[in-house]
Protein backbone atom coordinates (compact mmCIF):
# COMPACT_ATOMS: atom_id res chain seq x y z
CA UNK A 1 0.00 0.00 0.00
CA UNK A 2 0.97 3.83 -0.58
CA UNK A 3 2.71 5.01 2.12
CA UNK A 4 3.21 8.88 3.14
CA UNK A 5 4.71 10.47 0.59
CA UNK A 6 6.33 14.02 0.09
CA UNK A 7 7.57 16.52 -2.91
CA UNK A 8 9.99 17.62 -4.17
CA UNK A 9 12.51 15.08 -2.88
CA UNK A 10 15.31 17.71 -2.91
CA UNK A 11 15.17 21.96 -3.35
CA UNK A 12 17.89 24.33 -3.95
CA UNK A 13 16.54 27.50 -3.72
CA UNK A 14 18.20 30.87 -2.97
CA UNK A 15 17.97 32.92 0.29
CA UNK A 16 14.69 35.33 -0.43
CA UNK A 17 12.45 33.17 -2.36
CA UNK A 18 9.56 31.61 -1.58
CA UNK A 19 8.70 27.60 -1.12
CA UNK A 20 6.23 25.25 -0.78
CA UNK A 21 6.62 21.54 0.28
CA UNK A 22 4.09 19.10 0.06
CA UNK A 23 2.53 16.01 2.02
CA UNK A 24 0.43 13.36 1.03
CA UNK A 25 -0.34 11.32 3.97
CA UNK A 26 -1.74 7.90 4.01
CA UNK A 27 -5.08 7.72 2.85
CA UNK A 28 -7.88 7.84 5.67
CA UNK A 29 -5.24 9.13 8.06
CA UNK A 30 -6.81 12.01 10.15
CA UNK A 31 -4.07 13.35 12.11
CA UNK A 32 -0.46 14.73 10.46
CA UNK A 33 2.59 16.18 11.69
CA UNK A 34 5.38 18.10 10.02
CA UNK A 35 8.86 17.84 11.24
CA UNK A 36 11.97 19.26 10.63
CA UNK A 37 15.62 17.99 11.11
CA UNK A 38 18.54 19.88 10.93
CA UNK A 39 21.69 18.95 10.61
CA UNK A 40 23.40 16.70 13.55
CA UNK A 41 19.78 17.32 15.53
CA UNK A 42 17.20 15.02 16.14
CA UNK A 43 13.82 16.00 14.48
CA UNK A 44 12.09 18.84 15.64
CA UNK A 45 8.19 18.99 15.96
CA UNK A 46 6.64 21.71 13.82
CA UNK A 47 3.04 21.35 14.13
CA UNK A 48 0.37 18.58 13.69
CA UNK A 49 -3.48 19.08 11.64
CA UNK A 50 -6.63 17.11 13.28
CA UNK A 51 -8.37 16.84 9.89
CA UNK A 52 -7.78 20.36 8.43
CA UNK A 53 -7.24 21.85 11.71
CA UNK A 54 -4.00 23.04 13.21
CA UNK A 55 -4.96 23.82 17.05
CA UNK A 56 -1.65 25.12 17.88
CA UNK A 57 1.27 26.95 15.53
CA UNK A 58 3.92 27.72 18.31
CA UNK A 59 6.16 25.31 17.21
CA UNK A 60 6.53 26.74 13.76
CA UNK A 61 9.58 28.85 14.04
CA UNK A 62 8.73 31.88 13.39
CA UNK A 63 5.99 33.71 11.10
CA UNK A 64 8.07 32.76 7.65
CA UNK A 65 6.66 29.66 8.53
CA UNK A 66 2.59 28.69 7.10
CA UNK A 67 1.06 25.34 6.68
CA UNK A 68 -2.19 24.08 5.82
CA UNK A 69 -4.27 21.24 5.26
CA UNK A 70 -7.27 20.71 2.68
CA UNK A 71 -9.87 17.94 1.96
CA UNK A 72 -8.18 16.55 5.03
CA UNK A 73 -5.41 14.85 2.74
CA UNK A 74 -2.71 16.65 1.47
CA UNK A 75 -0.69 19.10 3.36
CA UNK A 76 1.67 22.03 2.22
CA UNK A 77 4.29 23.77 4.00
CA UNK A 78 4.97 27.14 3.65
CA UNK A 79 8.43 28.93 3.69
CA UNK A 80 8.34 32.58 2.80
CA UNK A 81 11.66 34.91 2.31
CA UNK A 82 13.98 31.59 3.08
CA UNK A 83 17.22 32.12 5.23
CA UNK A 84 19.72 30.13 5.13
CA UNK A 85 18.98 28.46 8.53
CA UNK A 86 15.83 26.85 7.03
CA UNK A 87 18.40 24.30 5.73
CA UNK A 88 17.34 21.04 6.67
CA UNK A 89 15.17 17.87 5.93
CA UNK A 90 11.64 18.54 6.35
CA UNK A 91 9.46 15.52 7.44
CA UNK A 92 5.62 14.75 7.12
CA UNK A 93 4.14 11.69 8.79
CA UNK A 94 0.48 10.93 9.48
CA UNK A 95 -1.51 8.60 11.95
CA UNK A 96 -4.94 7.13 11.91
CA UNK A 97 -5.81 9.39 14.40
CA UNK A 98 -4.66 11.82 16.89
CA UNK A 99 -2.46 10.83 20.02
CA UNK A 100 0.46 9.86 21.26
CA UNK A 101 -0.66 5.98 20.74
CA UNK A 102 -1.37 6.48 17.17
CA UNK A 103 1.83 4.97 15.06
CA UNK A 104 3.13 7.78 12.86
CA UNK A 105 3.95 6.67 9.82
CA UNK A 106 6.89 8.99 8.19
CA UNK A 107 7.48 10.49 4.82
CA UNK A 108 11.19 10.19 3.11
CA UNK A 109 11.36 13.99 3.83
CA UNK A 110 12.68 16.97 1.61
CA UNK A 111 15.88 18.30 1.78
CA UNK A 112 15.72 22.15 1.62
CA UNK A 113 18.77 23.50 0.69
CA UNK A 114 19.30 27.79 1.02
CA UNK A 115 22.24 28.87 -0.55
CA UNK B 1 17.71 22.84 26.29
CA UNK B 2 17.71 18.89 25.00
CA UNK B 3 14.76 17.46 26.31
CA UNK B 4 15.23 13.74 25.16
CA UNK B 5 19.02 13.13 25.33
CA UNK B 6 20.75 10.37 23.32
CA UNK B 7 24.65 10.59 24.44
CA UNK B 8 26.20 8.08 22.04
CA UNK B 9 26.37 9.10 18.61
CA UNK B 10 27.50 5.86 17.64
CA UNK B 11 27.79 2.22 18.82
CA UNK B 12 29.25 -0.67 17.24
CA UNK B 13 27.96 -4.13 17.68
CA UNK B 14 29.14 -7.68 16.50
CA UNK B 15 26.56 -9.64 15.18
CA UNK B 16 24.57 -11.65 17.18
CA UNK B 17 25.69 -9.96 20.50
CA UNK B 18 23.39 -7.59 22.38
CA UNK B 19 22.90 -3.72 20.92
CA UNK B 20 21.78 -1.77 24.18
CA UNK B 21 20.74 1.82 23.48
CA UNK B 22 20.56 4.75 26.15
CA UNK B 23 18.14 7.21 26.31
CA UNK B 24 17.34 10.20 28.73
CA UNK B 25 14.80 12.93 29.10
CA UNK B 26 14.26 15.47 31.39
CA UNK B 27 10.86 16.30 31.09
CA UNK B 28 8.36 14.58 33.45
CA UNK B 29 5.28 15.31 31.92
CA UNK B 30 6.27 12.41 29.21
CA UNK B 31 4.56 9.96 29.49
CA UNK B 32 4.67 7.81 26.55
CA UNK B 33 8.33 6.68 24.78
CA UNK B 34 9.23 5.29 21.33
CA UNK B 35 12.37 3.53 19.43
CA UNK B 36 12.32 4.82 15.68
CA UNK B 37 14.72 3.51 13.33
CA UNK B 38 16.10 5.32 10.19
CA UNK B 39 17.94 4.35 7.19
CA UNK B 40 19.73 6.90 4.57
CA UNK B 41 17.16 9.14 2.31
CA UNK B 42 14.16 7.45 4.32
CA UNK B 43 11.66 8.40 7.16
CA UNK B 44 11.96 7.17 10.91
CA UNK B 45 9.95 3.71 11.16
CA UNK B 46 8.26 2.97 14.21
CA UNK B 47 9.96 0.09 16.34
CA UNK B 48 8.59 -0.23 19.68
CA UNK B 49 7.00 1.67 22.46
CA UNK B 50 5.74 1.85 26.20
CA UNK B 51 4.02 3.96 28.28
CA UNK B 52 4.82 5.46 31.32
CA UNK B 53 2.60 2.96 33.69
CA UNK B 54 5.09 -0.08 32.08
CA UNK B 55 9.42 -0.70 33.19
CA UNK B 56 9.11 -3.10 30.00
CA UNK B 57 7.37 -3.74 26.95
CA UNK B 58 9.05 -6.96 24.52
CA UNK B 59 8.66 -7.10 21.01
CA UNK B 60 10.55 -10.30 19.28
CA UNK B 61 14.27 -9.19 19.50
CA UNK B 62 13.21 -5.55 20.62
CA UNK B 63 12.62 -5.00 24.45
CA UNK B 64 12.39 -1.08 25.87
CA UNK B 65 12.76 -0.76 29.31
CA UNK B 66 12.33 2.66 31.23
CA UNK B 67 13.09 3.97 34.22
CA UNK B 68 11.34 6.56 35.17
CA UNK B 69 13.02 7.61 38.80
CA UNK B 70 16.06 7.82 36.70
CA UNK B 71 14.30 9.25 33.49
CA UNK B 72 16.20 6.72 31.43
CA UNK B 73 15.35 4.41 28.94
CA UNK B 74 17.02 1.53 27.03
CA UNK B 75 16.40 -0.50 23.81
CA UNK B 76 17.88 -3.59 24.02
CA UNK B 77 18.31 -5.30 20.53
CA UNK B 78 19.12 -9.52 20.92
CA UNK B 79 20.83 -11.33 18.60
CA UNK B 80 22.17 -8.19 16.69
CA UNK B 81 21.30 -8.83 13.12
CA UNK B 82 23.43 -6.65 9.89
CA UNK B 83 19.94 -5.35 9.14
CA UNK B 84 19.72 -3.79 12.44
CA UNK B 85 22.79 -1.23 11.18
CA UNK B 86 20.86 2.34 10.93
CA UNK B 87 19.95 5.44 13.03
CA UNK B 88 18.21 5.14 16.32
CA UNK B 89 15.84 7.23 17.54
CA UNK B 90 14.20 8.01 20.89
CA UNK B 91 11.31 9.57 21.13
CA UNK B 92 8.93 10.90 23.68
CA UNK B 93 5.65 12.51 24.32
CA UNK B 94 2.92 14.65 26.28
CA UNK B 95 -0.40 16.00 26.83
CA UNK B 96 -2.02 12.80 24.87
CA UNK B 97 0.70 13.74 21.69
CA UNK B 98 -0.39 17.75 21.64
CA UNK B 99 3.10 18.61 21.31
CA UNK B 100 4.25 15.92 18.72
CA UNK B 101 6.97 13.57 19.13
CA UNK B 102 10.16 14.87 21.15
CA UNK B 103 12.80 12.95 19.57
CA UNK B 104 16.84 13.03 20.54
CA UNK B 105 19.89 13.46 17.93
CA UNK B 106 19.46 9.60 17.07
CA UNK B 107 22.21 6.87 17.76
CA UNK B 108 24.52 5.76 14.59
CA UNK B 109 24.40 1.45 15.53
CA UNK B 110 26.60 -0.26 13.40
CA UNK B 111 26.32 -4.20 13.37
CA UNK B 112 29.80 -5.94 12.39
CA UNK B 113 29.95 -9.01 10.97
Amino acid sequence: GAGVSQSPSNKVTEKGKDVELRCDPISGHTALYWYRQSLGQGLEFLIYFQGNSAPDKSGLPSDRFSAERTGGSVSTLTIQRTQQEDSAVYLCASSLAFGSYNEQFFGPGTRLTVL
Amino acid sequence: DQQVKQNSPSLSVQEGRISILNCDYTNSMFDYFLWYKKYPAEGPTFLISISSIKDKNEDGRFTVFLNKSAKHLSLHIVPSQPGDSAVYFCAASARGGADGLTFGKGTHLIIQP
